[in-house]
């Protein structure tokens, strides 16, 4: 069945940056985009942006714009988030989901999360 | 773009029902037929489990239905359960290419 499998957990020092990858299986990855979405310890959702991986193109909720990158490697059917400049508040889980943009716009599966601690 | 407003707790026993509301705006859940629902247990990744305002994925009980009235939408969970517990988050398109989520709905059965 269709998967999103996620790098694993990653500790980071204020300032610093972190990639984390989402490897994708059992459909056409240029189909769908990927969004990303994070959740802070007992807090919500919150999305972060999208890549539509056919084009690369990528939209980004305001509050990340000019310190995230999202990327697409169709040659492995793997998205990548790189967040820049961390911050104690950035600590969160990270999601990756399949992402129905323009044909309905849900988000269906979801990767299983990659939690990512921002300390000194 | 503001998270949509959602109650922080919701319950019921088991059989009853709960409906859980979304309220946005007129350029978000007003303006699309593109909300959807999620449910997220402890420690796991959500699931969604409806998508365009009423429609259920393949394998969700159809004791989950959605509705929407201007700009407030709505889950209902029928015939609760037990493994029902858990929390629940709605979703917008917002336009502009962008997406808002609910602040979440804890539900106790």
């Amino acid at each position: 069945q269709v998967q999103l499998v996620q790098s694993g957990p990653e500790v980071k020092k204020p300032g610093a940056s972190v990639k984390v990858s989402c490897k994708t299986s059992d459909y056409t990855f240029t189909n769908y985009a990927i969004s990303w979405v994070r959740q802070a310890p007992g807090q919500g959702l919150e999305w972060m942006g999208w890549i539509t991986t056919y084009n690369g193109d990528t939209d980004y909720a305001h509050k990340f714009q000019g310190r995230i990158t999202m990327t697409a490697d169709t040659s492995t059917s793997t998205a990548y988030m790189d967040l820049r400049s961390l911050k104690s508040d950035d600590t969160a889980i990270y999601f990756c989901v399949r992402d129905f943009l323009g044909q309905g716009n849900w988000f269906d599966p979801w990767g299983q999360g990659t939690l990512v601690t921002v300390s000194a | 773009q503001s998270a949509l407003t959602q109650p922080p707790s919701a319950s019921g026993s088991l059989g009853q029902s709960v409906t859980i509301s979304c309220t946005g705006t007129s350029r978000d859940v007003g303006a699309y037929e593109y909300v959807s629902w999620y449910q997220q247990h402890p420690g796991k990744a959500p699931k969604l489990i409806i998508y365009e305002v009423v429609k259920r994925p393949s394998g969700v009980p159809d004791r989950f239905s959605g509705s929407k009235s201007g700009n407030t939408a709505s889950l209902t969970v029928s015939g609760l359960q037990a493994e029902d517990e858990a929390d629940y988050y709605c979703n917008s398109y917002g336009g502009s290419d962008n997406y808002v989520f609910g602040t979440g709905t804890k539900v106790t059965v």
